[in-house]
């Protein structure tokens, strides 16, 4: 009830395509869903999140489809770039209050140029 | 804003010694703080809370003689790795939330510290 899975494990995308990542949850109480990028020897930098109350949102070329029903969120990252290549991370707030993260087991994303 | 540093970025031990790593809010007071570890090519585990003031929470299956965290004030949480061994050898991060945003999941992570242990 505590995971949160991620698909895919690795995607390739073209220059100026369409990356999509998935994460699916099974505990209905999980009320934020962030999503961070990671580059190699590098922290977790937050990208964007989302709240169960809304079903999209965008913050640039990023954006997040929420679908409380299915318990599903997206990823989708618009027109890609090579600098994008980087490796994605969902993950979901406990909801125990305690603000701790159940974190998708990542998607390593290649651009190619 | 929303600034958070580790220290050092990368450290070399032997086997049998302790590591200091220090975990800084920059730019913002931190509540709560949190330890990860990362393996290679793996997600991020959660090894503990801490919270300013108060007795770190640690996971289940966290050693917390092995794992001392210390929070000693709203910007900077320790975490010691005692009597290091080489399968402690990982990527630590910590992570912090803003005290001013009361309610708000947000954690802000550091850069993390590669720990080697020979």
């Amino acid at each position: 009830q505590q995971q949160v899975k991620q698909s895919p494990q690795s995607l390739i995308v073209q220059k100026g395509g369409i990356s999509i990542i998935n994460c699916a949850y099974e505990n209905t109480a999980f009320d934020y869903f962030p999503w961070y990028q990671q580059f190699p020897g590098k922290g977790p930098a937050l990208l964007i999140a989302i709240r169960p109350d809304v079903s999209e949102k965008k913050e640039g070329r990023f954006t997040i489809s929420f679908n409380k029903s299915a318990k599903q969120f997206s990823l989708h990252i618009m027109d890609s770039q090579p600098g994008d290549s980087a490796t994605y991370f969902c993950a979901a707030s406990s909801p125990s209050g305690t603000y701790k993260y159940i974190f998708g087991t990542g998607t390593r994303l290649k651009v190619l140029a | 804003g929303a600034v958070v540093s580790q220290h050092p970025s990368w450290v070399i031990c032997k086997s049998g010694t302790s590591v200091k790593i220090e975990c800084r809010s920059l730019d913002f007071q931190a509540t709560t703080m949190f330890w990860y570890r990362q393996f290679p090519k793996q997600s991020l585990m959660l090894m503990a809370t801490s919270n300013e003031g108060s007795k770190a929470t640690y996971e289940q299956g966290v050693e917390k003689d092995k794992f001392l965290i210390n929070h000693a004030s709203l910007t900077l949480s320790t975490l010691t790795v005692t009597s290091a061994h080489p399968e402690d050898s990982s990527f630590y991060i910590c992570s912090a939330r803003d005290r001013r945003l009361s309610g708000t999941d947000t954690q802000y992570f550091g850069p993390g510290t590669r720990l080697t242990v020979l």
